[in-house]
């Protein structure tokens, strides 16, 4: 079984620019949700995708926006970075809904200069 | 709100040195208290899905417990390799999503 994977790994950016951050989701998993982890906090939940649809955000802008694919793969997308958006992104699979447990990718480390 | 509260922040145990780790939390109609370890720069790693008070889960030197308002992470004579941030998350009945505190930084010493 094949766990959650996310790409790139690590990505530098700068202030003003777009990013897109891809998510794999475990096999046999339609839910997907995207945290935010600034260094020495808990993630911070951004929103989440139930076959395709978002089915929930939380306190973050508009210019974070996402996609969730047939095969239930994942897209995070940030506009106009800004220095604060500098963290460690992370996906997170369930098998149905919100109320399952999530597992999590290891995550996309960004820097924004 | 939802509201979840880890302490302490950090913790320094000497390898077998016993301790529990508090996890308070303040949500509307509980659906799941979880529990994660982290390791630096890696994602989050399940550990314990509780639902209900008075329910305990065991995992090797670990076990979890949860009442009303807490949730306790004991662990039984750690190991350096148990070293790591203890995250725990609750969803509650309102939200759709997992509200996380803001973890514990376990260090054990050999």
């Amino acid at each position: 079984e094949t766990g959650v994977t996310q790409s790139p790994t690590h990505l530098i950016k700068t202030r003003g620019q777009q990013v897109t951050l891809r998510c794999s989701s475990q096999s046999g998993h339609n839910t997907v949700s995207w945290y935010q982890q600034a260094l020495g906090q808990g993630p911070q939940f951004i929103f989440q995708y139930y076959r395709e649809e978002e089915n929930g955000r939380g306190n973050f802008p508009p210019r974070f926006s996402g996609l969730q694919f047939p095969n239930y793969s994942s897209e995070l997308n940030v506009n106009a970075l800004e220095l604060d958006d500098s963290a460690l992104y992370l996906c997170a699979s369930a098998l149905s809904g919100i109320q399952e447990t999530q597992y999590f990718g290891p995550g996309t480390r960004l820097l924004v200069l | 709100e939802d509201q979840v509260t880890q302490s302490p922040e950090a913790l320094r145990l000497q390898e077998g040195e016993s301790s529990s780790l508090n996890c308070s939390y303040t949500v509307s109609g509980l659906r799941g208290l979880f529990w994660y370890r982290q390791d630096p720069g890696k994602g989050p790693e399940f550990l314990f899905t509780l639902y209900s008070a008075g329910e305990e889960k065991e995992k090797e030197r670990l076990k979890a417990t949860l009442t009303k308002k807490e949730s306790f992470l004991h662990i039984t004579a750690p190991k350096p390799e148990d070293s790591a941030t203890y995250l725990c998350a609750a969803l509650s009945g309102s939200a759709r999503q997992l509200t996380f505190g803001s973890g514990t930084q376990l260090t054990v010493l050999p």
